[in-house]
């Protein structure tokens, strides 16, 4: 079964550093793969999402992840976050017809 | 607002009651999902339903019982639950084979079990 492994379980950065969160996926053929966001009190929604072509993604507020297929690892970026990026993120795999998430990265920006 | 909709927002319950989850979605998906989500561990997948027919049961314990009369509508139904339970339960859903990936969620229902 495919899985995904998140290293950072919790971020501490002020307003305007840069962020990287780490994100890798078990499974070594065609990978279909996503970050979610989950804001305090709101639901989960897509960030962005990496199916084929250009390994360099970008979604929404800025976000991108790079699609590293030798190091078997989709990072979420930022190169300055603000601290409505507060929440917590959510690295997934798709297999067949259901997501695979992992155990979350919290993030919290202080101004 | 996601287009799904997660009644009761919270829940307290003992460990001998019966409860229901429901879940209602507006988008005319096909596919709908039952999620757990406890702290420190992954989202954990639990049923999945496809055109009201479960295609997935992730190994959950049977004191959990889904439901999906349509395909618009998912319940979860609790009975004799244990502490270890609480967390809060997510319902997603999405059009069938999950073609674009997306996922839309619900905002949970929170529950403790005492």
């Amino acid at each position: 079964a495919q899985s995904v492994s998140q290293h950072n379980h919790h971020v501490i950065l002020s307003e305007a550093a840069s962020l990287e969160l780490g994100c890798n996926y078990s499974y070594g053929g065609t990978v279909n793969l996503f970050w979610y966001v989950q804001y305090p009190g709101q639901h989960l929604q897509l960030l962005l999402k990496y199916f084929s072509g250009d390994p360099l993604v970008k979604g929404i507020k800025g976000f991108e992840a790079e699609f590293i297929k030798s190091k078997f690892s989709f990072n979420l970026r930022k190169p300055s976050v603000q601290w409505s990026d507060t929440a917590e993120y959510f690295c997934a795999v798709k297999d067949t017809d259901k997501l695979i998430f992992g155990t979350g990265t919290r993030l919290q920006v202080f101004p | 607002e996601t287009g799904v909709t997660q009644t009761p927002r919270h829940l307290v319950m003992g460990m001998t009651n019966k409860k229901s989850l429901k879940c209602e979605q507006h988008l005319g998906h096909n596919a709908m999902y039952w999620y757990k989500q406890s702290a420190k561990k992954p989202l954990e997948l639990m049923f999945v339903y496809n055109f009201k027919e479960q295609t997935e049961n992730n190994s959950v314990p049977s004191r959990f019982s889904p439901e999906c009369p349509n395909s618009s509508h998912l319940f979860l139904h609790l009975h004799t639950l244990q502490p270890e339970d609480s967390a809060l339960y997510l319902c997603a859903s999405t059009p069938l084979g999950l073609t674009t990936g997306e996922l839309f969620f619900g905002e949970g229902s929170r529950l403790t079990v005492l």
